[in-house]
């Protein structure tokens, strides 16, 4: 099984639509969670930091299920200029702040 | 703020010559860097974690004679790719960090090896 695991995708949505990004980790201690998104070529950017509690960023909301071991990151209201791929990144502990990225969802928004 | 910048951006080089790609923090020390690599469509892999005048500390599978990485001050580490090969073709980001679990990541270098 791998560490973080996201379905690949694409995701193709029409522009305005809500869409909904799923994750889930392997590892119960891990401590922190994160959504990136990384453009084509280019290097992944921090989107948003995930809590237990849930936090909301303008159209990005973001819930993580610690007993269940799932992320998910919800888009309201897609524009064309949210197309890249979506990473799920995990502190899984161990020291060394180190981070275990997923594969990523590609998400395309389409007029 | 936060900035760190990646040289080369890109680079093609001759299977057996050796690379050096530098990780420069612009605008703060960082006590800690991180080397990764991507292949196309998959993630990102950590190669090695590397603080500032100790010896780096390698990712399982990743040999570290054929990646050499020094970081030698709280503003530059190289990662040196040794007599690279065809299957070390791939993309190479940095990440640094000044503490605390925040990674500010450099624009990646692109190796093709011929």
């Amino acid at each position: 099984r791998k560490e973080v695991e996201q379905d690949p995708g694409p995701f193709n949505v029409p522009e305005g639509a809500t869409v909904a990004f799923n994750c889930t980790y392997s590892n119960s201690a891990s401590q922190s969670f994160f959504w990136y998104r990384q453009d084509c070529r280019k290097e992944p950017k921090l989107l948003m930091s995930v809590y237990s509690s849930g936090n909301e960023d303008g159209r990005f909301t973001a819930q993580l299920n610690r007993a269940s071991q799932y992320i998910s990151l919800l888009i309201r209201d897609s524009k064309l200029s949210d197309s890249a791929t979506y990473l799920c990144v995990v502190n899984m502990g161990g020291g060394g702040n180190k981070l275990t990225f997923g594969t990523g969802t590609q998400l395309k928004v389409e007029l | 703020g936060a900035v760190v910048s990646q040289h080369p951006s890109w680079v093609i080089c001759k299977s057996g010559t050796s690379v050096k790609i530098e990780c420069r923090s612009l605008d703060f020390q960082a006590t800690t860097m991180f080397w990764y690599r991507q292949f196309p469509k998959q993630s990102l892999m950590l190669m090695a974690t590397s603080n500032e005048g100790s010896k780096a500390t390698y990712e399982q599978g990743v040999e570290k004679d054929k990646f050499l990485i020094n970081h030698a001050s709280l503003t530059l580490s190289t990662l040196t790719v040794t007599s690279a090969h065809p299957e070390d073709s791939s993309f190479y980001i940095c990440s640094a960090s000044y503490g605390g679990e925040t990674q500010y990541f450099g624009p990646g270098t692109r190796l093709l090896v011929l």
